[in-house]
């Protein structure tokens, strides 16, 4: 079955310190990877996407063929980082993950 | 338009009635969703558009909710006889085949 699993519903950490957003997939094939973040009040929008290698806002996310997953990453943690976390993958139809909500304490 | 377009941002309706929803999609995307989202959780799948290709129903959480899309233009999702537990914000997206998604404000729509 093609799965999508946040195994943390909610994550918080201290300003300045790393964060990792865990994200682990079941899929059959070569799917796009893409991490969606929701600040307070504003539209789901892409983060990132894995085709693209880039760091947005300071965040990184690796793919790891042999664990299948695809964990977003930050080292250096901001208050304004502070926001919903999606994860998401596939190819035409995309696979959503439940979501992790981040609190980044001052 | 420049984005996905939804409508009304907000609905309160009386429990038993239909509600309709409405979304407009970046012109020429091929994809279209439909997710709720209840307060507090994550992204409910519903339906997925694709072109002309029959539609991906499995989300729909029962035979009374249904949408419709014709062509690559706008969708409508519509909810029979509301109950509270359809209380949500319902989110609609689109993307040109499966390159990223674009999303809409949103409905909020309320039962009491």
């Amino acid at each position: 079955a093609q799965r999508v699993t946040q195994p943390e519903k909610l994550l918080s950490v201290f300003k300045g310190a790393p964060v990792e957003l865990k994200c682990n997939y079941s899929y059959s094939g070569s799917p796009e990877l893409f991490w969606y973040v929701q600040y307070s009040r504003q539209r789901l929008q892409l983060l990132l996407r894995h085709i693209s290698r880039e760091s947005i806002k300071g965040f990184t996310a690796d793919l790891n063929k042999g664990e299948t997953s695809f964990h977003l990453k930050k080292p250096f943690a901001q208050e304004e980082d502070s926001a919903m976390y999606y994860c998401a993958i596939g190819n035409y139809q995309l696979i959503w993950g439940a979501g992790t909500k981040l609190i980044i304490k001052p | 338009g420049a984005g996905v377009s939804q409508s009304p941002s907000n609905k309160v309706t009386e429990k038993g009635k239909d509600v309709e929803l409405r979304c407009d999609p970046i012109s020429g995307h091929t994809a279209l969703y439909w997710y709720r989202q209840r307060l507090g959780q994550g992204l409910e799948f519903l339906i997925y558009f694709q072109g002309n290709s029959a539609p991906d129903k499995s989300g729909l959480p029962s035979d009374r909710f249904s949408a419709e899309r014709t062509g690559e233009s706008v969708s409508t999702l519509t909810i029979q006889r509301t109950q509270q537990e359809d209380s949500a914000v319902y989110l609609c997206a689109s993307s040109y085949w499966g390159i990223e998604a674009f999303f809409g404000q949103g409905t909020r729509l309320t039962v009491v």
